[in-house]
């Protein structure tokens, strides 16, 4: 079955730099754009930007430009999220997603329809 | 940026009850909308895309309607299972999310 398999829970400090890993399975994983989304504790989704596996391009969140690189190694069908000069308020859970996308009346749509488990990030001193 | 205002931010409601949300967009977005569901604890759901079209495995008590800049998620008759957070988000412009709406139970 179609499958994202996240790496397991960080504790990094204040500075650091954190890599979370997505494992798909089930799927031709080239064929689709993945995407990065985090959860603050309490709080809302926040998208981060998505990785063209393909061809390793990527499209980042304003908020995120600088800090944020996304990568894949397609020999593995595993998409990677590192983010650096962590603070404390990018303690949340990081989340990989599908893009999936449908022909509607006449036009593409496109939606995340297939989620990892998710990634506890925690930043403390 | 495209923003995205959902109301009310909380509801509570009871079994069998019909619930409405609304989504509004800071600017048109034609058709580009997706909702969500989110349980505590799990990763959100598709529920609906395209503004209206209904998500493979989604029970028809779902639906989605609207274009531009409004739009409503309507659950016809709610279930115990579906009291959760409901997000919309946009795709017209790069990817944003509603600030979410909790359904509790009443």
């Amino acid at each position: 079955q179609v499958q994202l398999v996240q790496s397991g829970a960080e504790v990094k400090k204040p500075g650091a730099s954190v890599k979370v890993s997505c494992k798909a399975s089930g799927y031709t994983f080239t064929g689709y754009y993945m995407h990065w989304v985090r959860q603050a504790p309490g709080q809302g989704l926040e998208w981060m930007g998505r990785i063209n596996p393909n061809s390793g391009g990527t499209n980042y969140a304003q908020k995120f430009q600088g800090r944020v690189t996304m990568t894949r190694d397609t020999s593995i069908s595993t998409a990677y999220m590192e983010l650096s000069r962590l603070r404390s308020d990018d303690t949340a859970v990081y989340y990989c997603a599908r893009e999936g996308q449908q022909l509607v009346r006449l036009y593409y749509y496109y939606y995340m329809d297939v989620w990892g488990k998710g990634t506890t990030v925690t930043v403390s001193s | 940026d495209i923003q995205l205002t959902q109301s009310p931010s909380f509801l509570s409601a009871s079994v069998g009850d019909r619930v409405t949300i609304t989504c509004r967009a800071s600017q048109g977005i034609s058709s580009y909308l997706a909702w969500y569901q989110q349980k505590p604890g799990k990763a959100p759901k598709l529920l609906i895309y395209a503004a209206s079209t209904l998500q493979s495995g989604v029970p028809s008590r779902f639906s989605g309607s609207g274009s531009g800049t409004e739009f409503t998620l309507t659950i016809s008759s709610l279930q115990p299972e579906d009291f959760a957070t409901y997000y919309c988000q946009q795709l017209n412009s790069w990817w944003t999310f509603g600030q979410g709406t909790k359904v509790e139970i009443k």
